[in-house]
Order: C-alpha cells, then sequence, then structure tokens
C-alpha cells in the first residue's frame, strides 16, 4: 500500500529564505509523486511532479523538487521565499501500476514572515 | 487554462437529507474523481470514474454516496442521507488519461456542512 509523510504540519520562513518541506513516501512498486499548492478557500493545483525522468524536478512559481529513492523522499524547495508562497502544501503518490488514486500527506501550512 | 468548476461553493444541509455535488471537469478529459477533506484533516480519496463507471472507490464511499455523469460535462456526487460526519470539503477532480503520472485537475471544491 503507498502513503505518504509530510514531517512538520507548519513551516515558518522570512521572506527571501529557503522554503524546506519534507515529505517521504511508501510504495510497493516505483511511485509517481506529486506536490499540490491549496491557496486559501481554492482547489488543489499541481506545482510539479515526479514521474520516473530526471530525479531533479522543477515546477511553477520557482518550486523544485528531488526524488531520492534510497531515502524515499520527494522534499520540496525554493531558494527564496515569496510573501504570495503562503499557502498548504501537499505531497501526494500514485503507484505505477493498478491503484491509480493519489494518496495525499497530511499537508503542510507555509507561512512567510516579513 | 480550461478548469474544473464545482458547485455550490458551500451547501448547508440538514442530518438525514440527501445533498447532490456538482462537479464539470475538464471537457477533453476521461477520468474523473471526488475527494475529500475533513476540516484540518488529509484530503482523502473518495471514487474514481471512468467509461460511466467506478473504476475504483475507497472505504469511505459506503452505500450512502454514489456517483453520476448525466449528461456529457456534468459528473455529480450524491450523499443519501447526510451525517454530522459527511461535513467536510469535497473536491472533484478530472484527468486526461488514466495514467498514474498524468496528474489531476482540482476543482475550488464545495464546503458541505451538516446541521
Amino acid at each position: 500500500a503507498q502513503s505518504v509523510t509530510q514531517l512538520g504540519s507548519h513551516v515558518s520562513v522570512s521572506e527571501g529564505a529557503l522554503v524546506l518541506l519534507r515529505c517521504n513516501y511508501s510504495s510497493s512498486v516505483p511511485p509517481y509523486l506529486f506536490w499540490y499548492v491549496q491557496y486559501p478557500n481554492q482547489g488543489l493545483q499541481l506545482l510539479l511532479k515526479y514521474t520516473s525522468a530526471a530525479t531533479l524536478v522543477k515546477g511553477i512559481n520557482g518550486f523544485e523538487a528531488e526524488f531520492k529513492k534510497s531515502e524515499t523522499s520527494f522534499h520540496l524547495t525554493k531558494p527564496s521565499a515569496h510573501m504570495s508562497d503562503a499557502a498548504e502544501y501537499f505531497c501526494a503518490v500514485s503507484e505505477g501500476t493498478g491503484r491509480r488514486a493519489l494518496t495525499f500527506g497530511s499537508g503542510t501550512r507555509l507561512q512567510v514572515q516579513p | 487554462e480550461p478548469e474544473v468548476t464545482q458547485t455550490p461553493s458551500h451547501q448547508v444541509t440538514q442530518m438525514g437529507q440527501e445533498v447532490i455535488l456538482r462537479c464539470v471537469p475538464i471537457s477533453n478529459h476521461l477520468y474523473f474523481y471526488w475527494y475529500r477533506q475533513i476540516l484540518g484533516q488529509k484530503v482523502e480519496f473518495l471514487v474514481s470514474f471512468y467509461n460511466n463507471e467506478i473504476s475504483e472507490k475507497s472505504e469511505i464511499f459506503d452505500d450512502q454516496f454514489s456517483v453520476e455523469r448525466p449528461d456529457g460535462s456534468n459528473f455529480t456526487l450524491k450523499i443519501r442521507s447526510t451525517k454530522l460526519e459527511d461535513s467536510a470539503m469535497y473536491f472533484c477532480a478530472s484527468a486526461s488519461d488514466g495514467g498514474s503520472s498524468s496528474p489531476l485537475h482540482f476543482g475550488n471544491g464545495t464546503r458541505l456542512t451538516v446541521t
């Protein structure tokens, strides 16, 4: 069975600081991994996805994530936080065969301090 | 950019009543999903739908729930007799293909409050 663990339900950074949101996955087959962002009162928007091509994946709004199989991790980073990055971020996994539905982590709320 | 649209944005209903949540997926998408998010909890998979039938459902999706694609554009989730614990944000999503690498496109959700 697939699962995702996001370490830290709340992360607070200063504007301009590095953003690091952690995600570890568990999957019995090679996974597909996704990061979604949810702004207040909005739906889930895809930031980026890993689909077994390059291990370093670039997404929208300057975010990127690196797939590390040895660590079963897919952490999300951004070199310099902007106030507009404040939102909830969800890591999700989909197995490569069979089960199609996404399994989400519990989410990390990012606060950006001026 | 095409969007998934959901109506209403907020629905308040009394316990025991039936509710229908509506979604218009992206027009050329063929795979449809419902997820829910209870306040403060994870986004949870409910059901996936393809070719006019359910392809997968979770243990949450019991006999009180049903889905339908009544015409070429709408995709609905019906809860037959709502319970207090059905209060949640319900998200509809669609995808262009059924591959596990194909991202889901989500609507803005319907907040269901059962009183």
